[in-house]
């Protein structure tokens, strides 16, 4: 069964602090792996994306690496500012005739002063 | 102007009552899906559409129906609610040129409760 896993389920922080998040899977065939960030009362918006080859890839102060062989995915955020606070999701698509998508439950950050 | 926009934002209704939630978006894109959000749960398709002629069944279609009245618009019905239907409901576009695993570009989401 396709599955994403993240952990952990909820984490607070201070403000300048950095954070690691993990997403591990059970998702095949794997075509690539999203991390979304959601604001409270708003829709998930797209981070990054990687594709089987890629290992690391960064935007900004976020930083999501794949281990394609262990099915493992993690989010680092450095210097942590109060606009982190949100939830972070992890999507990975399975290849098919419709690629679909499989969300996991995200990670709940609060970023405090 | 929000590219996706959705609404009510918020909806409190009574069990068997039916309730449509409207997806607008201006992107241009051809593809629109439909999602409901539960705590502690990943968001799971109801349904999506690649263009206005072509609709499909997601993973949890059972109580709901859809109509694409053109490529911009894509409404989800419940045609009576019930409580367990209570939930977070998000639509999304995505467009031709990412492929099937394109970036979907999500809407602000609807909070609907049936008492």
């Amino acid at each position: 069964k396709n599955q994403v896993e993240q952990s952990p389920q909820s984490l607070i922080i201070l403000e300048g602090k950095n954070c690691t998040l993990q997403c591990n899977y059970t998702v095949s065939p794997f075509s690539n792996l999203r991390w979304y960030k959601q604001d409270t009362g708003r829709g998930p918006v797209s981070l990054t994306i990687m594709t089987f080859s890629e290992n690391t890839k960064s935007n900004g102060r976020y930083t999501a690496t794949l281990d394609a062989d262990t099915k493992q995915s993690s989010l680092h955020i450095t210097a942590s500012q109060l606009s982190d606070s949100a939830s972070y999701i992890c999507v990975v698509s399975a290849m098919g005739g419709y690629n679909k998508l499989i969300f996991g439950a995200g990670t709940r950050l609060a970023v405090h002063p | 102007d929000a590219d996706v926009t959705q609404t009510p934002r918020n909806r409190i209704t009574k069990t068997g009552k039916r309730i449509m939630l409207e997806c607008s978006q201006t992107k241009g894109h051809d593809r629109m899906y439909w999602y409901r959000q539960d705590p502690g749960l990943g968001l799971r398709l109801i349904y999506y559409s690649f263009d206005v002629k072509d609709i499909n069944k997601g993973e949890i279609s059972d109580g709901y129906s859809v109509s694409r009245q053109a490529q911009a618009k894509f409404s989800l019905s419940l045609e009576s609610a019930i409580p367990n239907q209570t939930a977070l409901y998000f639509c999304a576009t995505s467009d031709l040129s990412g492929g099937p695993s394109g970036e979907q570009f999500f809407g602000p989401g609807t909070r609907l409760t049936v008492l």
